[in-house]
């Protein structure tokens, strides 16, 4: 596509329930990126994958995060038991190898 | 973790002035790139600066990097109200590709 591509633009959900958050990088694009960036904040990383192996995941907060990117192409980033600090904007990027990143819109997680 | 620190924190020009903003990191560096933040919106790349490079133009926008000093600046020259936005520095090391992004200068250019 023109862009990456996030969805939802927004979810809000109880804590405790699980939530898969996607991301649709531009066509071609070989690396993929996660942040989460909290209001007032910049992008916090959490992990990253070229084509579908996850390169680092030192930045996932916790067990209850991951990720995935099973063809190389759209990726998953779930947060399973979810809890009100899990609250922030979820950004995804692309990118060409050692290339500049291209920002999503980023998804709205509010949990109550 | 976050790697840069961008300097000042919030910045207040008049349109046609220029701005100058700062970013300092801790740990060596492959990249340093700057972003751009309209409120609530996406980060817009603005320019990318190699380790082996001391300074980039691209319009009116002119960054330099000083690897001795930890440090890089993004000068943005006459200013407009439509450049009000946060800026971002963001850093990433030679072992790997993920960036690792300061907290912001939040620039208001006034009309």
């Amino acid at each position: 596509g023109a862009g990456v591509s996030q969805s939802p633009r927004y979810k809000v959900t109880k804590r405790g329930q699980d939530v898969a958050l996607r991301c649709d990088p531009i066509s071609g694009h070989v690396s993929l990126y996660w942040y989460r960036q909290a209001l007032g904040q910049g992008p916090e990383f959490l992990t990253y994958f070229n084509y579908e192996a996850q390169q680092d995941k030192s930045g996932l907060p916790n067990d209850r995060f991951s990720a995935e990117r099973p063809e190389g192409s759209i990726s998953t980033l779930t947060i399973q038991r979810t809890e009100q600090r899990d609250s922030a904007m979820y950004r995804c990027a692309s990118s060409l190898l050692g290339q500049p990143q291209h920002f999503g819109d980023g998804t709205r997680l509010s949990i109550l | 973790s976050q790697q840069g620190e961008e300097d000042p924190q919030a910045l207040s020009i008049q349109e046609g002035e220029n701005a100058t903003m700062n970013c300092s990191y801790k740990t060596s560096i492959n990249n340093l790139q700057w972003y751009r933040q309209n409120s609530g919106r996406g980060l817009v790349h603005l320019i990318l600066i190699r380790s082996n490079e001391r300074e980039k133009h691209s319009g009116r926008l002119r960054v330099t990097l000083d690897t001795s000093k930890k440090s890089s600046s993004l000068l943005i020259t006459a200013s407009r109200a439509a450049d009000t936005a946060s800026y971002f520095c963001a850093t990433d090391a030679f072992s790997s590709h993920d960036m690792r992004f300061g907290a912001g200068t939040r620039l208001t250019v006034k009309p």
